[in-house]
């Protein structure tokens, strides 16, 4: 069965710091990957998706996530953090020819003006 | 265009009893996923519905069932309520069955007392 881990359960960071949150996911097949985040009341939105093609993906409002096959990883950044990027962000992967959705426990990030 | 509409967005019920949701997905999308998400347990996948069959089912007790109609829309139904269903049910929507992305809903955050 698919799982994916995201090992940073609440992350703390001040505005401007560099953003990057992890999550390894074990299948052995063809991968897609997303993450989601989740802002306080709202729901869930998509940041970026990778279904194949050029491992670094770029996302909404400065996110990107590169694809690391050999490391089951798909790891999330953003060079520098808002106060608005306070949310819950999750990993995601879709089991092969369906959309039942393995996400991962989720991160939280708080940001400090 | 409208996004993925759930009714009602709160719910309180007491133990016993039986409830059904309701969600609308975005006008094309013939695909509904449902998933519970709750702080100790994240979220987890219910039900993924396709033209209007189930095609995959989550670990959840019989209790939980869910259809989805002709024009897409999707009703969850969950009998005699236990406290540990209070969660918010979400319910997503894309177009395919895979290789898009989801669409997510609001929520419903069902209490149960």
């Amino acid at each position: 069965a698919q799982s994916v881990s995201q090992h940073n359960h609440h992350v703390i960071l001040s505005e401007a710091a560099s953003l990057e949150l992890g999550c390894n996911y074990s299948y052995g097949g063809t991968v897609n990957l997303f993450w989601y985040v989740q802002y306080p009341g709202q729901h869930l939105q998509l940041l970026l998706k990778y279904f194949s093609g050029d491992p670094l993906v770029k996302g909404i409002k400065g996110f990107e996530a590169e694809f690391i096959k050999s490391k089951f990883s798909f790891n999330l950044r953003k060079p520098s953090v808002q106060w608005s990027d306070t949310a819950e962000y999750f990993c995601a992967v879709p089991r092969a020819g369906s959309y039942q959705l393995t996400f991962g426990k989720g991160t939280k990030l708080s940001v400090i003006p | 265009k409208a996004g993925v509409t759930q009714t009602p967005r709160y719910l309180i019920k007491t133990r016993g009893q039986q409830v059904t949701l309701s969600c609308s997905p975005i006008s094309g999308h013939r695909s509904v996923s449902w998933y519970q998400q709750t702080p100790g347990q994240g979220l987890q996948f219910l039900f993924e519905y396709f033209s209007e069959t189930q095609r995959n089912k989550g670990n959840f007790p019989g209790r939980f069932s869910g259809r989805q109609f002709s024009n897409s829309r999707s009703e969850m139904n969950v009998s005699t309520l236990e406290l540990g269903d209070s969660a918010l049910y979400l319910c997503a929507s894309s177009f395919r069955q895979s290789n898009t992305e989801a669409f997510f809903g609001q929520g419903t955050r069902l209490t149960v007392v």
